[in-house]
């Protein structure tokens, strides 16, 4: 059964780069037919889709967090990470990570992480 | 930026039917998702492509897509379904999720 597990700093400093990495287990992260993705969601508010990263490296962006996301993939050690750069009070959120169907005619987000809450202050 | 319009909550008794609405300019002409998310829980995704259960969601959940609107159908409502509902489609290379509803079991 596919698992997935957000980790990384629960505090990042304002005007620093927020760093998550998301480990699969269960299943192949080579899958031909999924991507893998960062959603984020605020505290008390909805769901932001960030990003998501196929094997071979190739991204789709957030166009309101592009300049500052990059999104990658390590397929060797069945990880996926995201870096968010210049974050502010704003960016304060549980990060989940989750497979993406992602297809103009499939596009859905399963299973997801537990998500990892992470909180920009000094 | 494509906006989805949901209620931000909804009431509904326990056995009776709660229907959750999700809506935008010609929403009929995308495959939506939907997923359910509870309290301190990750978003579980119950239906996909409109009207498609994954393994293990029960078939009192169901959907329709068409015009402006779609629509996400719990019937025999249960307490265990109280939770925010989110909808979900894919436009432009771009996820787009609604506000949610919170739906309240009384």
């Amino acid at each position: 059964q596919l698992q997935l597990q957000e980790s990384g700093p629960v505090l990042v400093k304002p005007s620093e780069t927020l760093s998550l990495t998301c480990f699969v287990s269960g299943d192949s992260i080579t899958s031909s037919i999924y991507y893998w993705a960062w959603i984020r969601q605020p505290p008390g508010k909805g769901l932001e889709w960030i990003g998501s990263v196929f094997y071979t490296g190739d991204t789709h962006y957030n166009p309101s967090l592009k300049s500052r996301v990059t999104i990658s993939v390590d397929p060797s050690n069945k990880q996926f990470s995201l870096k968010l750069n210049s974050v502010t009070a704003a960016d304060t959120a549980v990060f989940y990570c989750a497979r993406h169907r992602l297809e103009p005619q499939r596009n859905w987000f399963d299973p997801w992480g537990q998500g990892a809450l992470v909180t920009v202050s000094s | 930026s494509y906006e989805l319009t949901q209620p931000p909550s909804l009431s509904v008794s326990p056995g009776q039917t709660a229907t959750i609405t999700c809506s935008a300019d010609k929403l009929g002409d995308y495959y939506v998702s939907w997923y359910q998310q509870k309290p301190g829980q990750s978003p579980l995704l119950v239906l996909y492509q409109d009207t498609k259960r994954p393994s293990g969601i029960p078939e009192r959940f169901s959907g329709s897509n068409s015009g402006n609107t779609a629509t996400l159908t719990i019937r025999g409502t249960q307490a265990m379904d109280e939770a925010a509902y989110y909808c979900q489609l894919w436009d432009r290379n771009t996820a787009f999720f609604g506000r949610g509803t919170e739906l309240a079991v009384l």
